[in-house]
């Protein structure tokens, strides 16, 4: 089945520091990605969707230039948390779409992100 | 404004028996439901999916219902097992894309 996967699985940084988590499909082509980011006991809340070779699309409230995506190519994408605060630990999930697998939605494992 | 809605965020069935897991939703638009099973610190699994043209479908242990009017779908586990014990998201595909919203979770606790 398709298999997407997420590093790293966890990630302690010092504030100020940026940090890139990578998100590959293994087995399909990736014509879209998702990224969702989860605070504790809550539901997982969309960041922004990017198609490959395109500048991704963010939701409402999120700053783009604090969460930069990349997908430059149809099996990776990245999100990197520029100039890290302690508000922004949480946890990231990407979902990549591009295969009718889990019904077309297949997510990486997850990455938790500290900044101390 | 929150179009998905898991009102309750906990559940406790012992084992064996059935485990319902409501879900609503408010936008119509919605075309597609899915239910997705999350363990801590993992990426969530997809479970079972609807479309909104019917109203059951079943996978094993796992049945969805989908209530179009009442903008209400249903996740049936039966019989419910200790690994069943997670937490359930339920999420909407608009059809304008093909981004989903979830809803809050609810977390399953299945007793032996």
């Amino acid at each position: 089945g398709a298999v997407v996967s997420q590093h790293p699985s966890w990630v302690i940084c010092k504030s100020g520091t940026s940090v890139k988590i990578e998100c590959r499909s293994l087995d399909f082509q990736a014509t879209t990605m998702f990224w969702y980011r989860q605070f504790p006991k809550q539901s997982l809340m969309l960041m922004a969707t990017s198609n490959e070779g395109s500048k991704a699309t963010y939701e409402q409230g999120v700053e783009k230039d604090k969460f930069l995506i990349n997908h430059a190519s149809l099996t990776l994408s990245t999100l990197t948390v520029t100039s890290a605060h302690p508000e922004d630990s949480s946890f990231y999930i990407c979902s990549a779409s591009g295969t009718t697998a889990n019904y077309g939605y297949t997510f990486g494992s997850g990455t938790r992100l500290t900044v101390v | 404004d929150q179009q998905v809605k898991q009102n309750s965020p906990s559940l406790s069935v012992q084992e064996g028996r059935i485990s319902i897991l409501n879900c609503d939703y408010t936008n119509s638009m919605f075309d597609y439901f899915l239910w997705y099973k999350k363990y801590p610190a993992e990426g969530p699994t997809f479970l079972i999916s609807i479309s909104s043209i019917k109203d059951k479908n079943e996978d094993g242990r796992f049945t969805v219902f989908l209530n179009k009017s009442a903008k209400h779908l249903s996740l049936h586990i039966v019989p419910s097992q200790p690994g069943d014990s997670a937490v359930y998201f339920c999420a909407a595909r608009g059809n304008a894309g093909n981004m989903l919203t979830f809803g809050g979770g609810t977390r399953l606790m299945v007793k032996p």
